[in-house]
């Protein structure tokens, strides 16, 4: 039974440019939910998706936006990076909007 | 918004001695609250959570007990072990708000802990 999987691990990127990471969510769950933890600090809530829609959204400008496809797979996109964007991006499964979340490894991504 | 303060930042104990962390949140409607251990360089992994309905849930050698009335919640390790040595997070989250389900989990600051043999 397959976890939550993300990729890629890790990303660098320079200031300015574009980034997509992926997340596949663990076998029968339909919900993905996006966070960002600094180092040292709790993961923060970017948004939650659930039947393809963005059902809750945390306190993120419009640079970050994502998708969920009909597999439930998840996309988080980041425009015009910032050197604070740097990161790991944590991915969270569950099985409807509001039960347990299972995360993923993470991406690790650093802005130069 | 939903705000949880993490208490104490970090904790070192030895082997075999009791382990407590102290989480408190601010809003009222908050109706659960897991708890998460991370490894270094690993992901966060859920250990216990609990619901508002309930006032303990204990698995093995972890508890968590809740106090609605004061708006905070405690995490419990007994007989603690080396490889218990993480950081560990406490959450509150919303689910459901009229008629609504929600998922959107607030996360405390963490507490490293440290077991020594």
């Amino acid at each position: 039974d397959a976890g939550v999987t993300q990729s890629p691990t890790h990303l660098i990127k320079t200031r300015g440019q574009q980034v997509t990471l992926r997340c596949s969510p663990k076998s029968g769950h339909d919900t993905v939910s996006w966070y960002q933890q600094a180092l040292g600090q709790g993961p923060q809530f970017i948004f939650q998706y659930y039947e393809e829609e963005e059902r809750q959204r945390g306190n993120f400008p419009d640079r970050f936006s994502g998708h969920q496809f009909p597999n439930y797979s998840s996309e988080l996109n980041v425009n015009a990076l910032l050197l604070g964007d740097s990161a790991l991006y944590l991915c969270a499964s569950s099985l409807g909007s509001n039960q347990p979340q299972h995360f993923g490894d993470g991406t690790r991504l650093s802005i130069l | 918004g939903e705000n949880v303060e993490q208490h104490p930042s970090t904790l070192s104990v030895q082997e075999g001695d009791s382990a407590v962390i102290k989480c408190t949140y601010s809003d009222s409607a908050s109706n659960y609250f897991p708890w998460y251990k991370q490894e270094l360089g690993k992901r966060p992994q859920l250990i216990i959570d609990i619901r508002s309905n309930v006032g303990e849930k204990k698995d093995q050698r972890i508890a968590v007990t809740l106090n609605k009335t004061a708006k905070h919640f405690s995490l419990h390790i007994t007989e603690t072990q080396p490889e218990d040595s993480a950081v560990y997070f406490c959450a509150a989250s919303i689910t459901m708000m009229g008629g609504t389900s929600y998922g959107k989990l607030t996360f405390g600051q963490g507490t490293i802990l440290t077991v020594h043999p």
